[in-house]
């Protein structure tokens, strides 16, 4: 029933490793997100994707890559992993109208944890 | 930098007072959301009003918009201390799909 589920919750690897971590949503929306967020909450987007464009935010280095295999998947590769990539990262997505965009759906967040 | 900023940081009150939380934005915006989140959680979308909107109600929520002076307000009425958690406001900005998240607003409310 979780509308946006992301795995894993925790990651805790060294330095230098390459890891993912997978979001998946089952609402049906057309836009998908990663946020990142830092020890003093502040949260910073980093991707946004639907099935035409990916916007990156331009201060996100490129050790970080979202892949979509499909509408209701966007993963995130993170290779080379520095100390400063620890927090916690959502997922989350929306759906775009001519309206605008509506509220976003998050998922629960992954802590990661580079030592 | 189109974060916008909440006051107070933080708050403290007794459950049944009303809490109000300010945010204040940068750029001219499509919409304005509000969002919770609980301590370890994800963040939980609360209400969201449109530009050309000036109050909006939800429950025991009641956010105002004045786009003049790039601000909003979240008032929680009779709050109880299951409201304890942070509060974001985040802003739409005009002709943009992506949410720009304030510094959020760390609420406690005693019981």
């Amino acid at each position: 029933d979780t509308a946006v589920s992301q795995t894993p919750k925790y990651l805790v690897t060294q330095m230098g490793n390459d890891k993912s971590i997978k979001c998946e949503q089952n609402l049906g929306h057309d836009t998908m997100y990663w946020y990142k967020q830092d020890s003093k909450k502040f949260l910073k987007i980093m991707f946004s994707y639907n099935n035409k464009e990916l916007i990156i935010n331009e201060t996100v280095p490129n050790r970080f890559s979202p892949k979509s295999p499909d509408k209701a998947h966007l993963n995130l590769h993170i290779n080379s992993l520095e100390l400063g990539d620890s927090a916690v990262y959502f997922c989350a997505s929306s759906q775009v109208s001519r309206q605008g965009v509506s509220g976003y759906t998050f998922g629960s967040g992954t802590r990661l944890t580079v030592v | 930098s189109q974060q916008g900023e909440e006051d107070p940081q933080a708050l403290s009150i007794q459950e049944g007072e009303n809490a109000t939380m300010n945010c204040s934005y940068k750029t001219s915006i499509n919409n304005l959301q509000w969002y919770r989140q609980n301590s370890g959680r994800g963040l939980v979308h609360l209400i969201l009003i449109r530009s050309n909107e000036r109050e909006k109600h939800s429950g025991r929520l009641r956010v105002t918009l004045d786009t003049s002076k790039k601000s909003s307000s979240l008032l929680i009425t009779a709050s109880r201390a299951a409201d304890t958690a942070s509060y974001f406001c985040a802003t739409v900005p005009s002709g943009a799909n992506n949410l720009f998240f304030g510094t959020g607003t760390r609420l406690t409310v005693i019981p």
